[in-house]
C-alpha cells in the first residue's frame, strides 16, 4: 500500500541534542511538507519542498533544517536551537502541477518529540 | 495573524442529527479550501474540497458550502454518525491562483464529538 511512513512514533530527547525526524513516502508525490501542532493549535508550516534538491521555508522554520536528496525522503532536524522543540511532526506529500494545484496533501501518523 | 479561523473549539450533536462545522478566512487569495479529519495520535486525513469557483461541494454524507462574500465555509455531515467524532480542520491555499505554491494555513480545529 501506498503512503506515508513517519519514524518513529515517539521520540525523546535531552535539550540542547539534535534530533532527526524521518518522513518517507512511495506515492511519487513531488512535493513534501513538514508540519507542527501544538495542543489548541492548528497546523503550522515548517518545511516544503516542490522538488528534490529544493526546498523553502514555511512559517516557523527558525531552529529546524531540512533536505531532500530523494523524492520519497525528506528529514526534519530539530536543532538545539528551537526554544520549544516538544511538538506533533506531522509530514505531508501531495502531486504538484504547475499552475493549479488540487490534490490535497496526504499526511503520515506523526512523530510525537518530547524535549527535557 | 489568524488567517483560517474556526471560533468552535467543540462541538456535540446526537447521532443521525445534522453537524454543522464553521471557518472563516481573512485572505481574499485564497481560493482552495479543504476539510481534514483527526484522530488522535494519527495524522489528518482529507475529506473534502471546494474551489472559488463553486459555493457548494458534495460528497455522500458530507458536504462544504463556499460563501466567498461573507469569507466564510462550513461542512455539513448528515446524518451524524459515533465514528465522526474527531477533530476536524479547515485550511486554505492560494495554489490555484499561483501565489502561495501550494502551502495551506490551517485554522485551530473544531472537536466533533457524536453522542449515541
Amino acid at each position: 500500500d501506498g503512503g506515508i511512513t513517519q519514524s518513529p512514533k515517539y521520540l525523546f530527547r535531552k535539550e540542547g541534542q539534535n534530533v532527526t525526524l524521518s518522513c518517507e513516502q512511495n506515492l511519487n508525490h513531488d512535493a513534501m511538507y513538514w508540519y507542527r501542532q501544538d495542543p489548541g493549535q492548528g497546523l503550522r508550516l515548517i518545511y516544503y519542498s516542490q522538488i528534490v534538491n529544493d526546498f523553502q521555508k514555511g512559517d516557523i522554520a527558525e531552529g529546524y533544517s531540512v533536505s531532500r536528496e530523494k523524492k520519497e525522503s525528506f528529514p526534519l532536524t530539530v536543532t538545539s536551537a528551537q526554544k520549544n522543540p516538544t511538538a506533533f511532526y506531522l509530514c505531508a506529500s501531495s502531486f504538484t502541477q504547475s499552475g493549479f494545484w488540487n490534490s490535497p496533501l496526504h499526511f503520515g501518523n506523526g512523530t510525537r518529540l518530547t524535549v527535557t | 495573524d489568524q488567517q483560517v479561523k474556526q471560533n468552535s473549539p467543540s462541538l456535540s450533536v446526537q447521532e443521525g442529527r445534522i453537524s454543522i462545522l464553521n471557518c472563516d478566512y481573512t485572505n481574499s487569495m485564497f481560493d482552495y479550501f479543504l476539510w481534514y479529519k483527526k484522530y488522535p495520535a494519527e495524522g489528518p486525513t482529507f475529506l473534502i474540497s471546494i474551489s472559488s469557483i463553486k459555493d457548494k461541494n458534495e460528497d455522500g454524507r458530507f458536504t462544504v458550502f463556499l460563501n466567498k462574500s461573507a469569507k466564510h465555509l462550513s461542512l455539513h455531515i448528515v446524518p451524524s454518525q459515533p465514528g465522526d467524532s474527531a477533530v476536524y480542520f479547515c485550511a486554505a491555499s492560494a495554489g490555484m491562483t499561483g501565489g502561495s505554491n501550494y502551502k495551506l494555513t490551517f485554522g485551530k480545529g473544531t472537536l466533533l464529538t457524536v453522542n449515541p
